[in-house]
């Protein structure tokens, strides 16, 4: 059974309007991550997690906010959404870094297409 | 700072074909690197994690050495097959990070032709 969920796997929106993704993972970690794929881009951090009721800003955070309610969700809110917001967002988890870096473990993406 | 860089977009190969894909990498000090992979309509996931402890990494019959002196972390495989079609990341180990924060490259796409 998966590990980290997400939902929607898909979604339209227009320009202008509230679009959330879901993340949920039963992996037990403490740390989560919002990334959003495009083409020639890889994967870029959006925001982050390592504790319940507590986010940090990533590397390209403008026009997205997070929230994580809990240890197993962790939400990605785009307040109006734009154009430049379509792409693939994948959520991932795990037990952290330090000198260990811990494997990141994925949910299987949402593909955002802004209309 | 931190970054990575794949120059190879797309690789395309035949069945039985030897592998390799170009990575570099720039930070400061001693980095830990990893290879993800992500098949069609999936997340990526951890193919191989190298650190400075061993420099080399291998999984799947894949093998990766990184070169501190020309910052440079390869991917490569004897024999490539049908299944091993999919979007390979080089990444970079945040130093010092307690968060385990990652720096992906591009991606190069492997298509391999059976």
């Amino acid at each position: 059974e998966a590990a980290v969920t997400q939902s929607p796997r898909s979604k339209v929106a227009v320009t202008g309007g509230k679009v959330t993704l879901s993340c949920h993972q039963t992996n037990n970690h403490d740390y989560m991550y919002w990334y959003r794929q495009d083409t020639g881009h890889g994967l870029r951090l959006i925001h982050y997690s390592y504790v319940a009721d507590s986010t940090e800003k990533g590397d390209i955070p403008d026009g997205y906010k997070a929230s994580r309610p809990s240890q197993e969700n962790f939400s990605l809110i785009l307040e109006l959404a734009s154009l430049s917001q379509t792409a693939v967002y994948f959520c991932a988890s795990s037990d952290g870094g330090g000198q260990n870096y811990a494997e990141q473990f994925f949910g299987p993406g949402t593909r955002l297409t802004v209309l | 700072g931190n970054s990575v860089t794949q120059m190879q977009g797309q690789v395309t190969l035949s069945e039985e074909e030897f592998l390799f894909i170009n990575c570099t990498y720039s930070t400061t000090g001693y980095p830990t690197l990893f290879w993800y992979v992500q098949y069609p309509g999936e997340g990526p996931q951890l193919l191989l994690k190298v650190t400075t402890a061993n420099n080399k990494g291998s999984s799947r019959g894949f093998e990766a050495t990184y070169d501190k002196g020309t910052t440079s972390f390869h991917l490569q495989k004897a024999s490539v097959q049908e299944s091993d079609s999919a979007v390979y990341y080089c990444v970079l180990g945040e130093r010092g990070s307690a968060l385990g924060r990652l720096h992906f490259g591009a991606g190069t796409q492997l298509i391999v032709i059976p």
